[in-house]
């Protein structure tokens, strides 16, 4: 089993402020890293799935980085604002294929 | 519109007994997935099915069971020798095709054992 670590677990953010969050995941028999958004009450939806070491992906105020080679990928989040509030998931896949989850970022913006 | 339904959203059964979770979606994917999900930890697989009438085991198998007799349907039994079956199950759904495709989750069955 594959060991994906999100920090932080939770942070508290103002309206406006910038942020990011770390996923880090084993490097050997990398296939693909997935970030997901998980509103309350709501279903998880990708934000991105990354597979090139260097890649890096953006959407809207939302981007996120790959280091497959030291097993990282970090979620950035310009100019906070409160419908950002959410957990984040990582999961990456290794040679078998399937995904493994962290445990999840969750973040509150403060209006 | 497609997407994935999960029903029912809450559930509350008495030890012992078995339940039935039901996941269908209209996505046309090949590959469905389940996950349970306990405070803390993040998704854990359970069982998946890359194609009809085929699935494997996840990671934590034990005390579940699964059918695929369909493409659209992925019903998770949760057996009374599942040790502890409280938890919130997600189901999810995949192109089969695209490995590294996203996946499209339903929006969760919380089922509680008194």
């Amino acid at each position: 089993i594959l060991n994906v670590e999100q920090s932080p677990q939770s942070l508290h953010v103002q309206e406006g402020d910038s942020t990011n969050f770390t996923c880090s995941f084993p490097s050997s028999n990398f296939y693909a890293l997935h970030w997901y958004r998980w509103e309350t009450a709501k279903s998880p939806e990708a934000l991105f799935v990354m597979t090139l070491n260097g890649d890096e992906k953006k959407k809207g105020r939302i981007s996120a980085t790959l280091n497959t080679k030291e097993g990282y990928s970090y979620l950035y989040i310009k100019g906070s604002q409160p419908e950002d509030s959410a957990t984040y998931l990582c999961a990456s896949s290794g040679s078998a294929r399937q995904l493994t989850f962290g445990s999840g970022t969750q973040l509150t913006v403060l209006p | 519109d497609g997407g994935i339904t999960q029903s029912p959203k809450y559930l509350f059964r008495k030890e012992g007994q078995n339940v039935t979770l039901s996941c269908e979606q209209n996505l046309n994917h090949d590959a469905m997935y389940w996950y349970r999900q306990d405070p803390g930890q993040g998704l854990r697989l359970i069982y998946y099915s890359q194609i009809v009438n085929d699935f494997q085991k996840g990671d934590i198998a034990e005390g579940y069971s699964v059918s695929r007799e369909k493409k659209e349907s992925f019903p998770l039994t949760v057996t009374s020798a599942q040790k502890n079956p409280t938890a919130f199950y997600l189901c999810a759904s995949q192109q089969a095709s695209a490995n590294t495709g996203e996946l499209f989750f339903g929006e969760g069955s919380r089922l509680t054992v008194l």
